[in-house]
């Protein structure tokens, strides 16, 4: 089946600095991917639409200018978060419809554990 | 607009008795249906998926789910809760345009007792 994969799993940063989060298909073409974010025991809330080759598409509140999202090949998505803070601790999900499904079935990456220190 | 509702944030069941996680979708087309399961620290599984069909739907590790459009819902069951079922679960909704996000309820989560 339809694999995606996120580096890196974890990563700590010292507040003020920027990282970047990747987001690959492996075995699929994704012209569109999803970046969601989730707070401890909460659920997914939907942060952009990644667009290969064009602009990514943000969801109401949130800063296009502070997660900077990079779709530059059918396989690669990402997601950096610029100047971070401790509030933008969370969990980074990325997900790609597959043509395999139809588009409808998006198939996730495992997440990247994100710590602002 | 879609929207998911899954009721009762927490449920807790005893090893062995029925696991029912509730859910109740809004749409004003027709809907795709998916039950994710996170485990701690990890992304999202896909349990089982309604799309078009049977609306009884059969997923991984003996899940089911069935589509009740009338009442607006996809309840997830097990009929034997097992401890490695304990975990998160999600409910969400595809519009019926190919290639757009999921939507999410709140989660639910299953909480298994010896």
């Amino acid at each position: 089946g339809a694999v995606v994969s996120q580096h890196p799993s974890w990563v700590i940063c010292k507040s003020g600095t920027s990282v970047k989060i990747e987001c690959r298909s492996l075995d699929f073409q994704a012209t569109t991917m999803f970046w969601y974010r989730q707070f401890p025991k909460q659920s997914l809330m939907l942060m952009a639409t990644s667009n290969e080759g064009s602009k990514a598409t943000y969801e109401q509140g949130v800063e296009k200018d502070k997660f900077l999202i990079n779709h530059a090949s059918l396989t690669l998505s990402t997601l950096t978060v610029t100047s971070a803070h401790p509030e933008d601790s969370s969990f980074y999900i990325c997900s790609a419809p597959s043509a395999l499904a139809g588009g409808y079935e998006q198939y996730f990456g495992p997440g990247t554990r994100l710590t602002v220190t | 607009a879609q929207s998911v509702t899954q009721l009762g944030s927490h449920v807790s069941v005893s090893e062995g008795a029925l696991v029912l996680l509730r859910c109740n979708y809004s749409s004003s087309v027709p809907p795709y249906l998916f039950w994710y399961v996170q485990y701690p620290n990890q992304g999202l599984q896909l349990l089982l998926k309604y799309t078009t069909g049977a609306t009884l739907v059969k997923g991984i590790n003996g899940f089911e789910a069935e589509f009740k459009k009338s009442e607006t819902s996809f309840h997830l069951t097990k009929p034997s809760a097992h401890m490695s079922d304990a975990a998160e679960y999600f409910c969400a909704v595809s519009v019926s345009q190919a290639g757009t996000a999921l939507i999410f309820g709140k989660g639910t989560t299953l909480s298994v007792s010896s």
